[in-house]
């Protein structure tokens, strides 16, 4: 499984875009990109999955560059009940594999 | 949007006990796994369940833990002699298909507190 790198904690104010980063240098030609979100004592919740270019639905966007050693959510607008963890997984779990491996996450502050 | 649900929320029970964590996946869903999450550590897998038999299992899913879906509609998780290192919430999760483009749907959890 490849492995990720995310900032441990980011602050915005309510209202502006954030757009928290994932490094996957190892990323194998089947992976896909997912993120979750994660609010305290409740379980992950997805957000937004992608293999390459750009992905929008209405919560989010991810941007995908062309080498794919990277991603980016986008959360357009943030409000105060964004403030959670974030969380990228990288992998394809139709390759054999059934588990999701979680990192420690971004933990996204959201301050009036 | 149709969502896993589990049960109980919050459950606490001896050091030796044995526990069952219930939990309802979504209605056409084929695939069901457990995972957990110890206080202010990362969500961890445990287990996968597919066709009713175990698909896959992490090292923490040894014998004390069991899995069964004893019905159509509930997928349990038991946790025979919980030890005080077993307290944490439990996520249950299910999803249609396997693969990308499959989404895994996440329970709110069961936390379990052992004393």
């Amino acid at each position: 499984l490849a492995k990720t790198t995310q900032p441990i904690s980011m602050d915005s104010y309510e209202g502006q875009e954030v757009n928290i980063t994932c490094s996957h240098n190892n990323i194998a030609t089947n992976d896909y990109i997912t993120w979750y979100q994660q609010f305290p004592s409740q379980g992950p919740r997805f957000i937004i999955q992608g293999y390459k270019t750009k992905v929008t639905n209405e919560v989010a966007s991810l941007f995908i560059p062309a080498d794919r050693k990277s991603s980016t959510l986008s959360l357009p607008r943030v409000s105060l009940s964004d403030t959670a963890v974030y969380y990228c997984l990288v992998g394809s779990p139709g390759a054999g594999s059934y588990q999701l491996t979680f990192g420690k996450g971004t933990k996204l502050s959201v301050i009036p | 949007e149709p969502e896993v649900t589990q049960t109980p929320s919050h459950q606490v029970t001896q050091m030796g006990q044995e526990v069952i964590l219930r939990c309802v996946p979504i209605s056409n869903h084929l695939y069901f796994y457990w995972y957990r999450q110890i206080l202010g550590q990362k969500v961890e897998f445990l287990v996968s369940f597919y066709n009713n038999e175990i698909s896959e299992k992490s090292e923490i899913f040894d014998d004390q833990f069991s899995v069964e879906r004893p019905d159509g509609s509930n997928f349990t998780l038991k946790i025979r002699s919980t030890k005080l290192e077993d307290s944490a919430m439990y996520f249950c999760a299910s999803s249609e298909g396997r693969g990308p483009g499959y989404t895994i749907y996440f329970g709110e959890g069961s936390w379990l507190t052992v004393v």
